[in-house]
């Protein structure tokens, strides 16, 4: 079994409608989340990071973490065609200082 | 400010030849990584350093060799290329925080 398990997709909306992204994971020892957001043949770029439970936003993006059942959440509000692209979520935790990537969940906003 | 560059963007290489993945970065940071990636499996890290003359060893580091002689430069090296080291190569770098920044790839055809 997957440290990070993400559903590959394709994930296929509308434009205007509410995004919802997510990863499951079984290691406790994380404690740093992240999601990347990845356009065809481009490098990862990072687009939200958590520090243990909570939640944080940052404009049309919301990423959840619920430790308790080892569950994480990206909300992307209002889509776009432009958030067309593959979500990946990551995960650290303090001791090895190396990320454990989700494979990648592909959307696709249609407008 | 280039942030990380890789160079080939791409290469088809012969089954058995030797080839070096080239990475440099201008943000002074100490930390360096390599990942693959491929369809369904995700970022896979293959070898970091934490500091110039120090590196690790990833998940999948059959197959590679990498060196860090300066705080810029990461090369990552396949002695003698097979058919699954066929991928696209990640280079990225860190602070020192969890935050990871991403190059553009390599994308590596071995026949």
């Amino acid at each position: 079994q997957k440290e990070v398990e993400q559903d590959p997709g394709p994930l296929s909306v509308p434009e205007g409608a509410i995004v919802s992204l997510n990863c499951t994971y079984s290691n406790s020892a994380f404690q740093y989340f992240m999601w990347y957001r990845q356009y065809s043949r481009k490098g990862p770029e990072l687009l939200m990071y958590t520090y243990s439970s909570g939640n944080k936003e940052d404009g049309r993006f919301t990423a959840q973490v619920d430790k308790s059942s080892k569950y994480i959440s990206l909300f992307i509000r209002d889509s776009q065609p432009s958030d067309s692209a593959t979500y990946l979520c990551a995960m650290m935790d303090t001791g090895r200082r190396a990320l454990t990537f989700g494979s990648g969940t592909r959307l696709q906003v249609q407008p | 400010i280039a942030g990380i560059t890789q160079a080939p963007t791409s290469q088809i290489l012969a089954a058995g030849r030797r080839m070096t993945l080239r990475c440099t970065q201008d943000m002074r940071h100490n930390a360096m990584y390599w990942y693959r990636q491929d369809l369904g499996l995700g970022l896979r890290l293959i070898h970091y350093s934490n500091t110039a003359g120090t590196t690790g060893k990833g998940e999948v580091p059959d197959g590679y060799s990498v060196s860090r002689a300066n705080t810029d430069d990461f090369p990552l090296t396949l002695a003698s290329a097979v058919p699954s080291q066929t991928s696209v190569y990640f280079c990225a770098s860190s602070d020192g925080t969890a935050t990871q920044y991403f190059g553009p790839g390599t994308r590596l055809t071995v026949l």
